[in-house]
């Protein structure tokens, strides 16, 4: 069964704009942790933010912001003022209890145009 | 540079035949991982060592893979007698084991195709 489902196959906006992502995570564990990573065009997957479970307080980090909620097991991912620059695919992943490794989402592919 | 590094980027390489994959982590990360990224899927885990020890496998690594860290430093990646649908990306990350959950860095990948 899919762990991170990443509904949004690609989200295509205009320089300036917010983009949200949506992420939607399974885990019967009560520790886990949640990732967003960036995949620029380059493929080197660059790592963004990261929250555990214990902590559903959203934060801002620059032009990010995250909302996590564990009522709806989801983490959405903000964009603010979106630049071309912005453009790359964008992974949601979780890692469970004391298990080290990352189970990715599918990515969405965000496009920013100018 | 002191980032994941990983050889070689490209490898293109006929079916049957044998490739090996080379990460070199960040120098003081004493967990290793590898994952392998199809066309449009996110990356999927395959192995990871503590240091000299692998820890675990995924099932998605056949009696074809294998993989080895010796020293606890660089590590390899094998696969013998090649199939098309091992075409993929290898990704490498490493991190520092510590108190909490430490970040995993990825190199830059190992793009396989196989023909």
């Amino acid at each position: 069964a899919q762990k991170v489902t990443q509904a949004q196959t690609e989200i295509s906006v205009v320089e300036k704009e917010d983009v949200t992502l949506d992420c939607v995570y399974e885990t019967r564990d009560t520790t886990y942790y949640l990732f967003w990573y960036k995949q620029p065009p380059s493929g080197e997957l660059v790592f963004l933010i990261r929250r555990n479970s214990f902590d559903e307080q959203n934060e801002i980090s620059g032009r990010y912001s995250w909302n996590f909620q564990k009522s709806t097991s989801s983490f959405n991912f903000t964009i603010t003022a979106s630049q071309v620059v912005d453009s790359a695919v964008y992974f949601c992943a979780l890692s469970e209890g004391n298990d080290y490794k990352l189970s990715f989402g599918a990515g969405t592919t965000v496009t920013v145009r100018a | 540079d002191t980032g994941v590094s990983q050889n070689p980027r490209h490898k293109i390489t006929k079916r049957g035949q044998n490739v090996t994959f080379r990460c070199d982590p960040i120098s003081e990360h004493n967990r290793l991982y590898w994952y392998r990224q199809t066309l449009g899927q996110g990356p999927e885990f395959l192995t990871y060592f503590q240091n000299e020890a692998q820890l675990e496998k995924s099932r998605l690594l056949s009696d074809r893979f294998s993989a080895e860290r010796p020293k606890g430093s660089f590590s390899t990646l094998e696969i013998q007698r090649t199939e098309q649908g091992d075409s993929a990306m290898y990704l490498c990350a490493s991190s520092l084991r510590g108190l909490g959950y430490n970040e995993q860095f990825f190199g830059p990948g190992t793009r396989l195709t196989v023909l």
